[in-house]
């Protein structure tokens, strides 16, 4: 079955870490964006990019990074300069050449303590 | 660019109950607009959509109609389940024309909790 697949579920690291959340689809999509959800605000685009090597920052995209050397992969990592890197974190992909939805992995949730 | 204003939660239900949940946009032209809902713990998924003015987007019972006079697209179901406990958001692309469509813009979501 095609689909986007996060990993992990859960993980926890220590304050003053980088952390690296792994995201990998096989539809094909060419965008692949993250987005961080917390309780109350709903989803906030972090990065987003519409091909492969070419990436964009969303509207918070202060102390995280992103890379995308393969179309199939969009993994993102939040640096010790993240304030409140602690949230549910979504991948997410779409294919715009036939205006395909966006299709979400199960999410990583990370805490930082 | 676009942007979305959802009715805030939580939203306490009987089974059986009607349900709508409001949302308005603010938008260049007339994009898509789209319903997801996301299940505890899991990620969001696209529960239904609407391409052009006045289409209904339906699936699993629920229904949006897409209301260019009044700029809403509110979801309604006619009797929900304990099924359809879950958090539900709102969104539309970010711009309209020449961007990424993939590219959204979600409410803040709603909650809805279903009592047997």
């Amino acid at each position: 079955d095609g689909g986007i697949t996060q990993s992990p579920k859960y993980l926890f690291r220590k304050e003053g870490q980088n952390v690296t959340l792994s995201c990998e689809q096989n539809l094909n999509h060419d965008a692949m964006y993250w987005y961080r959800q917390d309780p109350g605000q709903g989803l906030r685009l972090i990065y987003y990019s519409q091909i492969v090597n070419d990436f964009q920052k969303g509207d918070i995209a202060e102390g995280y990074s992103v890379s995308r050397e393969k179309k199939e992969s969009f993994p993102l990592t939040v640096t010790s300069a993240q304030k409140n890197p602690t949230a549910f974190y979504l991948c997410a992909s779409s294919n715009d050449r036939d205006n395909s939805p966006l299709h979400f992995g199960n999410g990583t949730r990370l805490t930082v303590t | 660019g676009n942007s979305v204003t959802q009715m805030e939660g939580p939203v306490t239900l009987s089974e059986e109950a009607f349900l709508t949940i409001n949302c308005t946009y603010t938008a260049t032209g007339y994009p898509s607009l789209f319903w997801y809902v996301q299940y505890p713990g899991e990620g969001l998924q696209l529960l239904l959509k609407a391409t052009k003015a006045d289409d209904k987007g339906s699936n699993k019972g629920f229904e949006a109609t897409y209301r260019k006079e009044t700029t809403s697209f509110h979801l309604e179901k006619g009797s929900v389940q304990v099924s359809d406990s879950a958090v539900y958001f709102c969104a539309l692309p970010r711009i309209s024309y020449g961007g990424s469509q993939g590219n959204l813009i979600f409410g803040k979501g709603t909650k809805l909790s279903v009592k047997p």
